[in-house]
């Protein structure tokens, strides 16, 4: 049982450059979460699933998309990075007592 | 701006008591939890205690809520060197499963 994992654990892009970062659990959960870090700024909702083929907007949705592949992969994606979008990267899954469990995170610089 | 407001750093000697504080806005919030991030590292899930109690013990965590002030404090009693991390608090509001977290306090453990 692994819990969430997260891969990749760091990524540098260019600006303009894409990419997706991807997040599985195997804990059954429905709902799955992604979030961003950033320094003195706690975690900002960016997208959430809250069951399979169903995905809603967070609180900094804008230079981002989602894909909830199936029950277990939520994926986020970067069409055009851009500075602004470096930051460390949480996905998050609910369980039965509605705590979120978190994966170890992608840190993402962007030049 | 956050709804969730903690202050940012807490500096105690090791075996001394750590009192983590958090104020949230949202009296319909229905869970409150408490995170632990050791650097590098994915959100660690501590404790969390249901809005309908004012207290919750768990080993050397003791979680206060003062729904009227809209106040959480986790109290890590005898706290170690290993307890040295940022805590961040979160709320969970009576609609959906999403979570809106303070900035996180980061601890200082002194041996």
């Amino acid at each position: 049982n692994a819990g969430v994992t997260q891969t990749p654990k760091f990524q540098v892009l260019k600006t303009g450059q894409s990419m997706t970062l991807q997040c599985a659990q195997d804990m059954n959960h429905n709902s799955m979460y992604w979030y961003r870090q950033d320094p003195g700024m706690g975690l900002r909702l960016i997208y959430y699933s809250a069951s399979e083929g169903t995905t809603d907007k967070g609180e900094v949705p804008n230079g981002y998309n989602v894909s909830r592949l199936n029950k277990r992969e939520f994926s986020l994606r970067l069409e055009s990075a851009a500075p602004s979008q470096t930051s460390v990267y949480f996905c998050a899954s609910v369980g039965t007592t509605d705590t979120q469990y978190f994966g170890p995170g992608t840190r993402l610089t962007v030049l | 701006g956050e709804d969730v407001e903690q202050s940012l750093f807490l500096s105690v000697r090791e075996g001394d008591s750590s009192v983590i504080n958090c104020t949230y806005t949202d009296s319909s919030s229905t869970y409150l939890y408490w995170y632990k991030q050791e650097p590098g590292a994915g959100l660690q899930l501590l404790t969390y205690i249901f809005s309908n109690m004012d207290m919750k013990q768990d080993q050397r965590l003791t979680v206060l809520l003062n729904k009227k002030d809209k106040h959480l404090s986790l109290r890590i009693a005898d706290t170690q060197t290993g307890d040295s991390a940022i805590y961040f608090c979160a709320e969970r509001r009576s609609a959906g499963n999403m979570l809106t977290f303070g900035g996180g306090t980061r601890l200082m453990v002194k041996p």
